[in-house]
């Protein structure tokens, strides 16, 4: 499985900005998703990272509020724009290696908007 | 879409005890059945999975199990210890890039 991170591991925004989360992964991947998970929830996926192409987002969520850069098959990166309380969550980002469809998280970014 | 439903929310045992965590998918094109393990302030670890072509599969003191017919599996993890106390998350697939997951169980190992 890959090592990954994520910066910031926690954070307290105001709300009306926005905030950028950094996933790093130790090994090139060809796959990299966004998730977040609200307090004592489960997981919902946000978008699917593409390197060298847009971002493709699942129902419900924007580029407009979450825009996605994946600049590398390494490196990836999730905006929180124009925060309001509600996008108080834990955002994770996974990777999926190659393998058959095994995903493997990183660490989390929990994120309280005030 | 898929729907995965996930029982118990909450279970309690005694250390040394037998816990067992099932779930439901409703689409029978899913192939590949996952369980994530999360502690606190942690993100989903990866602990155990299983492929449509796979009846049981086994690893130390955790097993899953699949019954494609029924459309369910389940998590079971012998000989509990308190380091086994967590949020477990079971999730359906059938492309890889498309997870749906269970609400989660929340396992408390008594010492």
């Amino acid at each position: 499985s890959a090592v990954i991170s994520q910066k910031p591991s926690r954070d307290i925004c105001q709300r009306g900005t926005s905030l950028t989360i950094q996933c790093q992964v130790d090994s090139q991947v060809t796959m990299m998703f966004w998730y977040r998970q609200q307090p004592g929830q489960s997981l919902t996926l946000i978008a699917t990272a593409n390197q060298g192409s847009e971002a493709t987002y699942e129902s419900g969520f924007v580029i407009d509020k979450f825009p996605i850069s994946r600049p590398n098959l390494t490196f990836s990166t999730l905006t929180v724009s124009n925060m309001s309380p509600e996008d108080s969550s834990i955002y994770l980002c996974s990777v999926g290696t190659g393998g058959y469809y095994e995903q493997y998280f990183g660490p989390g970014t929990r994120l309280t908007v005030t | 879409g898929e729907n995965v439903e996930q029982h118990p929310s909450t279970l309690s045992v005694q250390e040394g005890d037998s816990a067992v965590i099932k779930c439901t998918y409703s689409d029978s094109a899913s192939n590949y059945f996952p369980w994530y393990k999360q502690e606190l302030g942690k993100g989903p670890q990866l602990i155990i999975d299983i492929r449509s072509n796979v009846g049981e599969k086994k690893d130390q003191r955790i097993a899953v199990t699949l019954n494609k017919t029924a459309k369910h599996f389940s998590l079971h993890i012998t000989e509990t210890q308190p380091e086994d106390s967590a949020v477990y998350f079971c999730a359906a697939s059938r492309r890889i890039n498309k997870f749906y997951f269970g609400s989660g169980t929340k396992l408390n190992v008594k010492p």
